[in-house]
């Protein structure tokens, strides 16, 4: 099985930078994907990460170290829209699903 | 845009009706998923099919059936609806490419009275 945890709930000030961590555990690892979610809507895809590393992607980034099944993702320049859920995701063997953490709920503030 | 489309968006029903949903795809995408999203529990999968005819089942399948008899067309159907299947059913196709991204359709908010 796969256990994945972030924080539930971060807040963050406009123009700011903010990390949201997200841990996994897993018995094999295909790739850590990154995904927004607005209330209401669908979760949109941000990132992937398969390999050791920084992957910069405008204001977005995103971190993955496999040796300690750790990842974070960092928005820069905070804007109000950014405020969202934050959708960790590890990829199962099993028919390329993910397994999804709970997210995090980041409230960006003037 | 993945063109992905699911119908109903919205739906209400009573405890013991059977409930379809379908999620339908343009792109000839070969893997398609169903999840549900709930507050403390995020997405979890609960079918997810891999061609025509070939499906499998996920984390939370017990109460759901799936059916795949075209490429395009991924249907759920909750056979005696109860209230734990309220929730806000998202479909998704796994993209082109190496990678496994998933892209997802505008969800289903079903609510069981």
């Amino acid at each position: 099985g796969q256990n994945i945890d972030q924080p539930t709930e971060m807040t963050a000030t406009e123009g700011a930078i903010v990390q949201i961590n997200c841990t996994y555990q897993t018995s094999g690892f295909n790739g850590l994907f990154w995904y927004q979610q607005h209330a209401g809507e669908a979760p949109t895809f941000l990132s992937y990460n398969v390999l050791d590393g920084l992957e910069e992607k405008g204001r977005f980034s995103s971190f993955l170290s496999r040796s300690k099944g750790y990842s974070y993702l960092l928005l820069k320049e905070l804007q109000m829209k950014d405020s969202a859920s934050y959708l960790c995701a590890v990829n199962s063997n099993s028919g390329y699903a993910l397994n999804f953490g709970k997210g995090t709920s980041l409230l960006v503030t003037p | 845009d993945a063109g992905i489309t699911q119908s109903p968006r919205h739906k209400v029903t009573e405890t013991g009706t059977p409930v379809t949903l379908r999620c339908h795809q343009t792109e000839n995408h070969r893997y398609m998923y169903w999840y549900r999203q709930d507050p403390g529990h995020g997405l979890r999968l609960i079918h997810y099919s891999y061609g025509v005819k070939d499906t499998d089942k996920g984390e939370v399948s017990d109460g759901y059936s799936v059916s795949r008899s075209k490429t395009e067309d991924f249907l759920l159907t909750l056979e005696s609806a109860t209230s734990s299947q309220t929730s806000v059913y998202f479909c998704a196709i796994r993209g082109l490419g190496n990678t496994d991204t998933q892209y997802f359709g505008p969800g289903t908010r079903l609510t069981v009275l």
